[in-house]
């Protein structure tokens, strides 16, 4: 079945430090990959996306990368600040399959 | 200018209670979810209706039943509460189908006594 698989679970960073998180997706008809911030008490917000036809994106601190072949993608925030510390989720879907199927979350901690 | 709003934010009840959650939105999208969340934090798709029609019935209990009275309104109903149905709940919206960034509401955390 479909599956997304998000590794670490756990991920604690010195304040500056980069951060990495990588996914795996299953579908490959999967061609919209989303990721989450989820602070505490709140609903996930989309943080950065990308699409199959594209491999990298940035948006200032934050990048995702995207291998097709490989079914890899990854999430890759520098410069990390204390406001940085969440649970992330990786999420994988495409137009017409009406769901987003979300990794397992990682949660980061940024130490000031 | 609450995009996705649910109601309630808490809802604490005893097992064997019915109890409802309320979501609207006000982005103009034609689809609409229900996801759980459990307390390992991981999301899972329940339903998603697209313009009132329910599409995705992920394996869900009958006890649970989602209700969309028009296409910016995605109620979930719950008859016969168990102590596993505690979690957070969230209602989610996006473009017709998927495939586009997913809108989420706060949440609704159910807890079962």
């Amino acid at each position: 079945g479909e599956n997304v698989e998000q590794h670490p679970s756990t991920l604690s960073v010195q304040e500056g430090d980069s951060a990495v998180i990588k996914c795996t997706y299953s579908d490959s008809a999967s061609n919209y990959f989303p990721w989450y911030k989820q602070e505490l008490g709140k609903g996930p917000q989309l943080i950065i996306d990308i699409r199959s036809n594209v491999g990298e994106k940035k948006d200032q601190r934050i990048a995702v990368t995207l291998n097709k072949t490989a079914k890899h993608f990854s999430l890759h925030i520098t410069e990390t600040q204390p406001e940085d510390s969440a649970v992330y989720f990786c999420a994988a879907s495409f137009s017409g399959t009406y769901k987003y199927i979300f990794g397992t979350g990682t949660r980061l901690k940024v130490l000031a | 200018d609450t995009a996705v709003s649910q109601t309630p934010k808490y809802l604490v009840t005893q097992m064997g209670n019915d109890k409802s959650i309320k979501c609207e939105q006000n982005l103009g999208h034609d689809t609409m979810y229900w996801y759980k969340q459990d307390s390992k934090k991981f999301l899972k798709i329940m339903f998603s209706y697209n313009n009132k029609e329910l599409i995705i019935n992920e394996t869900v209990p009958n006890r649970f039943s989602p209700k969309s009275p028009d296409k910016a309104h995605l109620n979930l109903h719950i008859n016969s509460l168990e102590l596993g149905d505690s979690a957070v709940y969230f209602c989610a919206s996006s473009q017709p189908g998927g495939g586009t960034e997913a809108f989420f509401g706060q949440g609704t955390r159910l807890t079962v006594v």
